[in-house]
């Protein structure tokens, strides 16, 4: 089955430094790859929507700027923490869909908790 | 824009029972597809059951199943026969058909638990 990974799984780092999470697709191409946030006991909330070789298309109230994504290949993309504070502490979970599959399924990282101190 | 609503925030049950997990939605689309997710601690999503919008008969695998009500844009999650693995968190999600790239909406979600 199709598998995406994250690295890392977990990350600490200083507030006002910078941290960035890569999503990979590993056995298909994923044309789009979605970022989500994930607060303890809460849903999933949609960041950005990451499409290959263009820029980021970024969700309402979520700042482009400190939160910069780049998907270079049909297999990466990544997601920066830029200046992270401690109130941008998070689980971050990607998805990629299958640009080769008919049902427009989606298929999860297992995700990264950040701890910004 | 489309919304999806759990209105159960925990649900409980015993080994081997079943349980029935709600999930409604609006939309205007009529191309669609619903989905329930499974989280369990580990946090991996997994993908538990999809249903096309066009598609009238329930999906179900295995101990899964759907009750798909289109018109009253209602669409429950039945376990049967529960096991201690399906303690998890529930999500119920839409997403709109015939787009490239199209985003999932997800509800708030049903902490299940499985007593033994």
């Amino acid at each position: 089955g199709a598998v995406v990974s994250q690295h890392p799984s977990r990350v600490i780092c200083k507030s006002g430094t910078s941290v960035k999470i890569e999503c990979r697709s590993l056995d298909f191409q994923a044309t789009t790859m979605f970022w989500y946030r994930q607060f303890p006991k809460k849903s999933l909330m949609l960041m950005a929507t990451s499409n290959e070789g263009s820029k980021a298309t970024y969700e309402q109230g979520v700042e482009k700027d400190k939160f910069l994504i780049n998907h270079a290949s049909l297999t990466l993309s990544t997601l920066t923490v830029t200046s992270a504070h401690p109130e941008d502490s998070s689980f971050y979970i990607c998805s990629a869909r299958d640009a080769g599959s008919k049902g427009d399924e989606q298929y999860f990282g297992p995700g990264t908790r950040l701890t910004v101190t | 824009a489309q919304t999806v609503t759990q209105s159960q925030p925990e649900m409980s049950v015993q080994e081997a029972e079943t349980v029935t997990l709600s999930c409604t939605y609006d939309t205007s689309e009529n191309n669609y597809y619903l989905f329930w997710y499974k989280q369990p601690p580990s946090r991996q999503m997994i993908l538990v059951i999809r249903q096309e919008a066009y598609k009238q008969q329930n999906a179900t695998e295995n101990r899964f199943s759907v009750n798909f009500q289109k018109a009253a844009k209602s669409f429950s999650l039945k376990i049967s026969d529960s096991q201690l693995g399906d303690t998890a968190m529930y999500f119920c999600a839409f997403m709109r058909g015939g787009t490239s790239g199209s985003r999932l909406t997800f509800g708030e979600g049903t902490q299940l638990t499985v007593n033994p």
